[in-house]
């Protein structure tokens, strides 16, 4: 299995970057294009669609939000966060099955 | 609009059987792949299965194999996980999904609100 790996949390002031890393054991690009996307998980709430093929954005996203990286490094950029961020933010890769998740990183306020 | 509507959730007893529903509106379900993701309390999210829009292909993750069923009936619009043999490790909120057919595989464009699911005795 492909194995996301994500720093469990990070501090962040409002108006301010963050940026979230995403780690895979496997390479999960293919033919130029990242099998790598981005959610978003508000308390009590489905998860959202972010960023797809690594730094595509998803509709309705605002354009605070990018992805970058390729391989086996990935980055979720929020600039500048806003309140209304403050969330759990999952990547996941769909490179192979079975289809798997990082770990989350909680965006807390600092 | 699209609208994903998980039910059939509860609580059962180890080594029952329960069967989800998600019910789909908003868009031509039969042009879809759909997938369940579960998320155990308090963790993270989990691929459960993944279904082809003609229900032609199914894969499942290694632990539900044997166990789970994903399946759907396209005259209603509707997708199941039947779930038999049930552990107390399946305990988690089930997430009906959408793949997304005009990117890569695996992507979720759209997500139901869950169905939560307790096993316990």
């Amino acid at each position: 299995d492909i194995v996301l790996t994500q720093s469990p949390a990070l501090a962040v002031s409002l108006e301010q970057r963050a940026t979230i890393s995403c780690k895979t054991s496997q390479n999960v690009d293919n033919y130029g294009i990242s099998y790598m996307h981005w959610y978003q998980q508000k308390p009590g709430q489905q998860p959202k669609l972010l960023i797809y093929e690594g730094s595509n954005l998803a509709s309705g996203i605002p354009a605070r939000f990018s992805g970058s990286g390729s391989g086996t490094d990935f980055t979720l950029t929020i600039d500048p966060v806003e309140a209304d961020d403050i969330a759990t933010y999952y990547c996941q890769q769909s490179k192979d099955y079975p289809r798997t998740f990082g770990g989350g990183t909680k965006l807390e306020l600092k | 609009e699209v609208q994903l509507v998980e039910s059939g959730g509860g609580l059962v007893q180890p080594g029952r059987s329960m069967k989800l529903s998600c019910a789909a509106s908003g868009f031509t379900f039969n042009n879809y792949d759909m997938a369940w993701v579960c998320q155990a309390p308090k963790k993270g999210l989990e691929w459960v299965a993944t279904i082809s829009y003609d229900g032609s292909s199914t894969y499942y993750r290694d632990s539900v194999k044997g166990r789970f069923t994903i399946s759907r009936d396209n005259a209603k619009s509707t997708l199941y996980l039947q779930m038999d043999s049930l552990r107390s490790e399946d305990t988690a909120t089930y997430y009906c999904a959408r793949h997304d057919p005009y990117t890569v595989e695996g992507v979720m464009d759209a997500w139901g609100q869950g169905a939560s699911v307790t096993v316990s005795s």
